[in-house]
């Protein structure tokens, strides 16, 4: 059973586009909703959180929209760069953050 | 030097051998765990230990077992290794500050051991 549901599954977007990869979940008990970028051959990394007392958190060119009462939130990468292509996995965490419980992952690729 | 450092990063073994995968970290951390990942399948938890004496079950950890030796040190066993654990193996540490309003529990990786079984 996945707890946490990402799409696409794969993404190619121009240079100076803006990706958005979207993630739903169903455990109301989530409390701390992180992405973790992971480019190839190393390990993933934390790129952005969010907690669900705020409905968007910016830091750069990432973006994380965030709707409670749907149980949904997304990444937006604006004005993607080709140094941006990587695999981004959204991920929910509940109290005491014990166990992390990841989306299966979206490959992105960003054509110059 | 990474501050989580996995070895083997590569093996390639045959179905019934025993594989064992070492995770090592100096970041200080208490909590240390096992993930496998697969193509579609993102990153499944294996195993994960809160400290030296504390070992849990993760979501899939039949055909596992693990081994925290101290702190800093957390391997990964395949008793039997089957062709369908052929994956992408991490290592992630974290630490949590009790009382503290800014933990996160971030993961901390490291970069991976592909395992191969024939």
């Amino acid at each position: 059973q996945q707890q946490v549901k990402q799409s696409p599954q794969s993404l190619i977007v121009q240079k100076g586009g803006i990706s958005i990869i979207n993630c739903a979940y169903e455990n109301t008990a989530f409390d701390y909703f992180p992405w973790y970028q992971q480019f190839p051959g190393k390990g993933p990394a934390l790129l952005i959180a969010i907690r669900p007392d705020v409905s968007e958190k910016k830091e750069g060119r990432f973006t994380i929209s965030f709707n409670k009462s749907a149980k949904q939130f997304s990444l937006h990468i604006m004005d993607s760069q080709p140094g941006d292509s990587a695999t981004y996995f959204c991920a929910a965490t509940s109290g005491g953050y014990q166990k992390v419980t990841f989306g299966t992952g979206t490959k992105l690729q960003v054509i110059p | 030097d990474a501050d989580v450092t996995q070895t083997p990063r590569n093996r390639i073994t045959k179905t019934g051998k025993r594989i064992m995968l070492e995770c090592s970290q100096t970041k200080g951390h208490d909590r240390m765990y096992w993930y496998r990942q697969d193509p579609g399948l993102g990153l499944q938890l294996i195993y994960y230990s809160f400290d030296v004496k504390d070992i849990n079950k993760g979501e899939i950890s039949d055909g596992y077992s693990v081994s925290r030796q101290a702190q800093a040190k957390f391997s990964l066993s395949l008793e039997s290794a089957i062709p369908n654990q052929t994956a992408l193996y991490f290592c992630a540490t974290s630490d949590l500050i009790v009382g503290q309003r800014s933990n996160t529990g971030e993961l901390f990786f490291g970069e991976g051991s592909r395992l191969t079984v024939l």
